[in-house]
């Protein structure tokens, strides 16, 4: 059973308005987390992360809020441009030393 | 810096056959590990690295061996390849395990196993 969830397989969206991608996950005990952004024929890289101390961390126009009573992370994008069109993956880790746990992505199309 | 790289960029293989795939990174980077990406399924850990000499298994080590003898260079072997292991392997690197440090991934090899 997966321990990351990203319920949407895919998600499109308007040019210039706001992109919300959803993830969840079963652990009660995971406490730090990640997105990643993935375009065709390359590899991930980072976008955001988020640690369980905090419940909102912001960088430009992505921002990653933390729900841990629902388990549940969100990942905002605005405004949404059409070079973010990619696959996102979000990531949890139990801590310090732990490995990262992905789920199994959201693919995001911006359409002009 | 060429960050991580991974070759080759495919490959197609009989059932049975071994291979190795290789993945180097030139950050002086602790900890290299290598996943799995298959449809619906995110990325699956195979094996991971903490430093040269120190190797350890993943979510689905199974059909892979792994070995660092150098800081740079983490190749993934696979034994006797089987269909179910057609799938786009990612090698990736970081400073360190701890969620401090972002893992840096390469681009990728496509594996197919007839």
């Amino acid at each position: 059973d997966q321990q990351v969830k990203q319920n949407s397989p895919s998600l499109s969206v308007q040019e210039g308005r706001i992109s919300i991608l959803n993830c969840d996950y079963t652990n009660s005990m995971f406490d730090y987390f990640l997105w990643y952004k993935k375009y065709p024929a390359e590899g991930p890289t980072f976008l955001i992360s988020i640690s369980s101390i905090k419940d909102k961390n912001e960088d430009g126009r992505f921002t990653v809020f933390l729900n841990k009573s629902a388990k549940h992370l969100s990942l905002h994008i605005v405004p949404s441009q059409p070079g973010d069109s990619a696959v996102y993956f979000c990531a949890a880790s139990l801590g310090y030393g732990q490995n990262f746990v992905f789920g199994p992505g959201t693919r995001l199309s911006v359409l002009p | 810096n060429a960050g991580v790289t991974q070759t080759p960029k495919f490959q197609v293989l009989k059932t049975g056959q071994s291979m190795t795939l290789q993945c180097a990174q030139d950050m002086n980077h602790e900890y290299m590990s290598w996943y799995r990406q298959d449809p619906g399924m995110g990325l699956r850990l195979i094996h991971y690295s903490v430093g040269a000499g120190i190797t350890d298994q993943g979510e689905v080590p199974n059909g892979y061996n792994v070995s660092r003898s150098t800081t740079e260079d983490f190749p993934l072997r696979l034994l006797s390849a089987a269909p179910s292991q057609t799938s786009v392997y990612f090698c990736a690197s970081s400073y360190s395990i701890s969620t401090d440090y972002e893992q840096y991934f390469g681009p990728g090899t496509r594996l197919t196993v007839t």
